[in-house]
């Protein structure tokens, strides 16, 4: 049974172009969160989807950043017009119901030049 | 009100003894108290968590105590080895959404 699984797991972009990270969830959980880590600090929450549906979008910066978790396919998170604050290592997590225990991937961690 | 601290930033311990890692919280409506152990590289992965009608659970060598009055949880590792040695982050949240992390402890453990 595979675990959560984060691509890509290096991401390096330009100032002012768009980073799209990808998320796909263990088997049989329909609830994502999306958190990003700067290094030697903890996991900030972004945002809390479960399918078609964005359920807590507190932690994400009002311009730039958005997140899907479509029907079919896996959650995105998106950011455009990278700037070099963007950098950071992005983890997701999935969980069966909003009450269990979340598994995390592994991360995308996005450089920017 | 969303806040949680942990303490302390780093700890070294010797191999076969107990490390021990605080954390507060502030916002008496959490309900759920997990511990993540990370290794560089690689996503936190859950350990061991608690929900606050307990006051300590026990996995292995891992252990929280949870103090609801005084809004502390803390996390024991007994008989602590070189393996372990890893950044461990605990988190609150409440009815499974608005996860809140600490920023973490560096324990390493020397053989």
């Amino acid at each position: 049974n595979a675990g959560v699984m984060q691509n890509p797991r290096h991401l390096v972009r330009r100032r002012g172009q768009e980073a799209r990270l990808r998320c796909s969830p263990m088997k049989g959980h329909s609830h994502v969160y999306w958190y990003r880590q700067l290094p030697e600090e903890g996991l900030k929450f972004m945002v809390y989807l479960q399918k078609e549906n964005i359920i807590d979008e507190s932690g994400m910066p009002k311009e730039r950043f958005s997140a899907e978790f479509p029907k079919e396919g896996p959650s995105i998170l998106r950011i455009q017009q990278v700037v070099r604050g963007d950098s950071a290592a992005y983890f997701c997590a999935s969980s069966p119901s909003r009450n269990q225990p979340q598994h995390f991937g592994d991360g995308t961690r996005l450089s920017i030049l | 009100q969303q806040q949680v601290k942990q303490s302390p930033q780093s700890l070294i311990v010797q191999k076969g003894g107990i490390s021990i890692i605080n954390c507060a919280y502030e916002n008496t409506a959490f309900d759920y108290f997990p511990w993540y152990q990370q290794f560089p590289g690689k996503g936190p992965a859950l350990l061991i968590a608690i929900r606050p009608d307990v006051s300590e659970k026990k996995e292995g060598r891992f252990t929280i105590s949870f103090n609801k009055s005084a809004k502390q949880f803390s996390l024991h590792i007994m008989d602590s080895q070189p393996g372990d040695s890893a950044t461990y982050f605990c988190a609150a949240s409440l009815d499974g959404q608005n996860f809140v992390f600490g920023p973490g402890t560096r324990l390493s453990v020397l053989p």
